[in-house]
């Protein structure tokens, strides 16, 4: 089972270039997710999506946006990276808020912005 | 609106001694609140998860954690620390299906 397939895993990138991490779970699950990773900061919620069609910011929006293309796929794109931008990325989906409710994540983007 | 507080950045234990990892949140709701393991240069891996089932709940590796209302915690300890604990700790809580976490706690278990 593939679960939460994230891409690239790493990636290198001048200051003002663009880019998107792509993210596709086979779960069938409605809520999918993107983090920022930062030392001493745990993972900090960027964006969220409920369901296709939808998407709601997180913790720190600023300078990304989120495409919730079908129910598989979550991409985040950075329009104009920047040096504080440098982190590691976990994509994350859940199913729906019961017994079963936990968080599955991808393997992680490490981004570098120079 | 929701917050979660780890108490401890680090914390170091002998081999085989017990382990106390606290966390303290608050919530609007009725949270979910999970305990996720990160080993060095791995993904993350949730230990344990409490949904109002049980106050006490039992994980895997030998943790639990207690849920207490009235302190708004929910710590997590095991009996006796191995070496392969070592790793960085998140307190999660559940709100709304949005999860926040915690900044981290590091263990280190010395020989």
């Amino acid at each position: 089972n593939a679960g939460v397939t994230q891409t690239p895993k790493f990636q290198v990138l001048k200051t003002g270039q663009s880019m998107t991490l792509q993210c596709a779970q086979d779960m069938n699950h409605n809520s999918m997710y993107w983090y920022r990773q930062d030392p001493g900061m745990g993972l900090r919620l960027i964006y969220y999506s409920a369901s296709e069609g939808t998407t709601d910011k997180g913790e720190v929006p600023n300078g990304y946006n989120v495409s919730r293309l079908n129910k598989r796929e979550f991409s985040l794109r950075l329009e104009s990276a920047a040096p504080s931008q440098t982190s590691v990325y976990f994509c994350a989906s859940s199913r729906n808020r019961g017994e079963n409710e936990k968080l599955f994540f991808g393997s992680g983007t490490q981004l570098s912005v120079l | 609106a929701q917050s979660v507080t780890q108490l401890d950045s680090h914390v170091s234990v002998s081999e085989g001694t017990p382990v106390l990892l606290r966390c303290n949140y608050s919530s609007s709701y009725s949270p979910s609140l999970f305990w996720y393991v990160q080993h060095p240069n791995k993904g993350l891996q949730l230990l344990l998860k409490y949904t109002s089932a049980a106050t006490l709940v039992k994980g895997i590796n030998g943790f639990e954690a207690e849920f207490k209302k009235s302190e708004t915690s929910f710590h997590l300890t095991k009996p006796s620390a191995h070496m392969s604990d070592a790793a960085e700790y998140f307190c999660v809580v559940s709100e709304v299906n949005k999860f926040y976490f915690g900044s981290g706690t590091k263990l280190n278990v010395k020989p």
